[in-house]
């Protein structure tokens, strides 16, 4: 069982926004604002998209945001792109546990 | 460019051991800690273990502690994995990236290097 609990799947239409949760508990995405958010393609490695909650590096477009109230943190994916269709992981420091990562959620592009 | 090169994957039967090897390039490797984290066939990432630009502090997930072995040369600009002990578990592509351990967040990965424990 995954420490952070995302959805299995999450879906939407081109142009769409869709968002996606992870939820984990007071001694990690709750009390610490070092929630990050990975992108996988089939194959490949994975990609950071978030940072810090709501920080996006370099290159990564603006239609993809980070939140998080609480215990929850959320990658929000606006303006949907064929492209965007992906596995998404989001990770976040846990104290002594150090790192934990959530079991994923397939975006499907509709 | 940033570049991490997995090596050392392969088919090892359980009970065995298997040392991974990740060639750093590209930014200033004594400068940056790094991670190893794996991805069982068809499952999630899971983190493995970190270590600091020195070598200094270490930290392992607890299903790998005293039979995963964190290290790095930053001479050779090199991180390692000895992996002992190996259960079909164990079984998953390994990724090695680079880490701020910091803000905890991993910004490059490489490729990947897939172990396999059967008999």
């Amino acid at each position: 069982q995954s420490a952070l609990t995302q959805p299995p799947s999450a879906s939407g239409s081109p142009g769409q926004s869709v968002t996606i949760s992870c939820t984990g508990t007071s001694s990690d995405v709750g009390i610490y604002n070092y929630v990050s958010w990975y992108q996988q393609h089939p194959g490949k490695a994975p990609k950071l998209m978030i940072y810090e909650v709501s920080k996006r590096p370099s290159g990564v477009p603006d239609r993809f945001s980070g939140s998080k109230s609480g215990n929850t943190a959320s990658l929000t994916v606006s303006g949907l792109q064929a492209e965007d269709e992906a596995d998404y992981y989001c990770s976040s420091y846990a104290g002594s546990i150090h790192l934990v990562f959530g079991g994923g959620t397939k975006l499907t592009v509709l | 460019e940033v570049q991490l090169v997995e090596s050392g994957g392969g088919l090892v039967k359980p009970g065995g051991s298997l040392r991974l090897s990740c060639a750093a390039s590209g930014f200033i490797f004594n400068s940056y800690a790094m991670n190893w984290v794996r991805q069982a066939p068809g499952k999630g990432l899971e983190w493995v273990s970190s270590i600091s630009s020195s070598g200094s502090y270490i930290y392992y997930a607890d299903s790998m502690k005293g039979r995963f072995t964190i290290s790095r040369d930053n001479v050779k600009n090199s991180l390692y994995l000895q992996m002992n002990s190996l259960r079909a578990e164990d079984t998953a592509v390994y990724y090695c990236a680079r880490y701020m351990m910091a803000t905890m967040f991993s910004d490059f990965w490489g490729q990947g290097a897939l172990v396999t424990v059967s008999s």
